[in-house]
């Protein structure tokens, strides 16, 4: 089964705070994703990378900065954050992006409250 | 570009009722196509997929879903529901194939009454 651990599963910051939003996978999967959950919206992809040092930028990205450090680990910053961007957060892998490796391994999310 | 849509936000039906869940596409190309289910507080689990061949396939717990190219539908449907597949349902399109660029739609909530 596949792994992907999500780090913290609750956060409450200020507007203008600082927050850092940690992934963990242990698929071996190369490819990495954040999204964001709201109400209305569905998912929507703000970054994504296919390797460590890589990065891609989603359909959402503004705001958002994403470093992927190694295979396994891939963070999602919140430099200065603001309350648009309280929603929940997903992050998943994927072996590939195409056939049987294009599907999507989830995390279980970190809610996210910006006051 | 690619969409997707989920016209029902809520479908309600009594345990042991059989149910369908739609979505429909829009894409003139080839086309991946997924459904994915999320238990309340939960990530999302894959169900199924669907890129070539046979228009039916088959998921886990009893989902299966059927591609129609001329109705441009993906539909889930389970014959016969239990309390535990209670969640939201999510369809997702590539035109790719690739996860990168999977568009999900807003998603149906199924609700099981006992």
């Amino acid at each position: 089964e596949a792994a992907v651990t999500q780090s913290p599963r609750n956060k409450v910051t200020v507007t203008g705070g600082n927050v850092t939003l940690s992934c963990r996978q242990t698929n071996s999967h190369n490819y990495m994703y954040w999204y964001r959950q709201d109400t209305g919206h569905g998912l929507r992809l703000i970054h994504y990378s296919y390797g460590a040092g890589n990065l891609q930028i989603g359909d959402v990205p503004d705001g958002y900065k994403a470093t992927r450090t190694t295979q396994e680990d891939f963070f999602l910053l919140l430099e200065l954050a603001s309350p648009s961007q309280t929603s929940l957060y997903f992050c998943a892998s994927s072996g590939g992006t195409g056939g049987p490796q294009n599907t999507l391994y989830f995390g279980a999310g970190t809610r996210l409250s910006v006051l | 570009t690619q969409t997707v849509s989920q016209s029902d936000a809520h479908v309600t039906v009594f345990e042991g009722d059989s149910v369908e869940l739609r979505c429909n596409y829009s894409y003139g190309g080839s086309i991946y196509l997924s459904w994915y289910i999320q238990h309340h507080g939960r990530g999302l689990q894959f169900l199924l997929k669907y890129y070539s061949g046979n228009p039916v396939v088959q998921g886990v717990n009893g989902f299966e879903a059927e591609f129609s190219k001329s109705d441009s539908s993906f539909h889930l449907r389970k014959a016969s529901v239990h309390w535990s597949d209670s969640a939201v349902y999510f369809c997702a399109v590539s035109s790719t194939g690739g996860a990168d660029r999977l568009t999900f739609g807003k998603g149906t909530q199924l609700i099981i009454q006992p």
